[in-house]
């Protein structure tokens, strides 16, 4: 079975400063994908970036990067500049490879303060 | 238009109505899910249809029903709820659902049963 932890419930940042959301994972499986999503107070899940387990560099989206470790098999969400607008809940999932179940974890509360 | 959209956004039901939840994708995606959120646990997969087809049931109690009449469109009928019922219902949809494609999530439904 496949397991995602997320251990902050909530983190506090000021504006323009770096976040990290910690991740980590357990499986057994050598094919999946990492993912993290934004769900502002609006309730929708908004997919930010994702990380295949073979994807040797680490992945970047704008001010979004993966901090991906799998020796470890943690996957660390990076905010560099925070802003006003992240502020929402943050979710790590993951799925294995064919198979079309995402397991979440439990999400991180992340405000961002002026 | 968004992507993946969700009526109604805020439901209330007693626990002897019958009520449906609708969604509607406009992704030309061919794989649709149901998930619910409760407060402080994971989100939880219901139902996955591949091509119209069911291909998962995650132990979810008969009085959820889920309908997948084309590719497009999925509906989840509800029938003499329990309480511990009230949740967020998403759903979601990505091209397919056996690889890393990431799921694009509509803004949820809030049920409440009284």
């Amino acid at each position: 079975a496949q397991k995602i932890t997320q251990t902050q419930p909530g983190m506090f940042v000021q504006e323009k400063e770096a976040v990290t959301l910690d991740c980590t994972y357990d499986t057994s499986d050598q094919s999946y994908g990492l993912f993290w999503y934004k769900q502002p107070s609006s309730g929708e899940m908004i997919f930010l970036i994702y990380q295949g387990s073979y994807d040797e560099q680490n992945a970047t989206e704008g001010r979004y990067s993966l901090n991906f470790q799998k020796a470890r098999k943690s996957a660390n969400l990076v905010i560099s500049a925070s802003q006003l607008g992240d502020s929402a809940m943050y979710f790590c999932a993951m799925m294995i490879s064919g198979y079309s179940t995402l397991t979440f974890g439990k999400g991180t509360m992340l405000l961002v303060s002026p | 238009e968004t992507g993946v959209t969700q009526t109604p956004r805020h439901l209330v039901m007693g626990m002897t109505n019958k009520k449906s939840l609708k969604c509607e994708q406009h992704l030309g995606h061919n794989a649709m899910y149901w998930y619910k959120q409760s407060a402080k646990k994971p989100l939880e997969l219901m139902f996955v249809y591949s091509l119209e087809e069911r291909v998962e049931n995650n132990s979810v109690p008969s009085r959820f029903s889920p309908e997948c009449p084309n590719s497009s469109h999925l509906f989840l009928h509800l029938h003499t709820l329990q309480p511990e019922d009230s949740a967020l219902y998403l759903c979601a949809s990505s091209q397919t659902n056996k690889g890393h494609e990431e799921a694009f999530f509509g803004q949820g439904t809030r049920l409440t049963v009284v």
